[in-house]
């Protein structure tokens, strides 16, 4: 019965490889996000979905595609990774994009060598 | 560029005490104003939000204020337990359009 869940929770690669990290919420909202937080622990917004429709888009390297092929998944593929993508990275959801409180899944925690 | 300030990387308390981690942030005011709170290995869990017009918002022992006069949102535990040890995030957000701003949170320690 998890609300908000992610693919794989580990993952570690080498640089210059593709990788993809999948998120699913069950909880019947429209609006999904993705967020990276760093080793100092800023959580920071990369991209925001409202029903398959890319609604926030950050400055964000153009190698990170997220894909959202209906409102309950979320996938984030990333290519040629570098050293710098490390970090733990969360997917959430809200009940709407105006919606204030947000459901986060419990993160992949990516390391590349 | 908005800025958010959690002052106090870490915080140890006494268990009983109340604990009170403090939000500073520059420029205008937030419409709204957000607590979380993040255990190890896990993902962040909505606590508490507070309006712009608003003062003050509680929840069990959990008590949220908000001072647009000094940029200011503290965030009180009263009569701490262990069990509250976590870090624990601040995050605006300026209009409803608008994404959310986390700080980069507070970690409290709740010694017995």
């Amino acid at each position: 019965d998890t609300a908000v869940s992610q693919t794989p929770k580990y993952l570690v690669t080498q640089m210059g490889n593709d990788k993809s990290i999948k998120c699913e919420q069950n909880l019947g909202h429209d609006t999904m996000y993705w967020y990276k937080q760093d080793s100092k622990k800023f959580l920071k917004i990369m991209f925001s979905y409202n029903n398959k429709e890319l609604i926030i888009n950050e400055t964000v390297p153009n190698r990170f595609s997220p894909k959202s092929p209906d409102k309950a998944h979320l996938n984030l593929h990333i290519n040629s990774l570098e050293l710098g993508d490390s970090a733990v990275y969360f997917c959430a959801s809200s009940r709407e994009a105006r919606g204030n409180e947000q459901f986060f899944g419990p993160g992949t925690r990516l390391t590349v060598l | 560029s908005q800025k958010i300030e959690q002052n106090s990387e870490a915080l140890n308390i006494q268990e009983g005490k109340t604990a009170t981690l403090t939000c500073n942030y520059t420029n205008y005011s937030p419409a709204y104003l957000q607590w979380y709170r993040q255990d190890p290995g896990r993902g962040p869990v909505f606590l508490l939000l507070i309006r712009e017009n608003e003062k003050e918002k509680r929840k069990e022992r959990l008590k949220v204020t908000f001072d647009t006069t000094l940029k200011q949102s503290l965030f009180h535990i009263t009569a701490s337990q262990p069990a509250d040890s976590a870090t624990y995030l601040c995050a605006l957000r300026y209009s409803s359009a608008s994404k959310i701003i986390f700080g980069s949170g507070t970690r409290l320690s709740i010694r017995p």
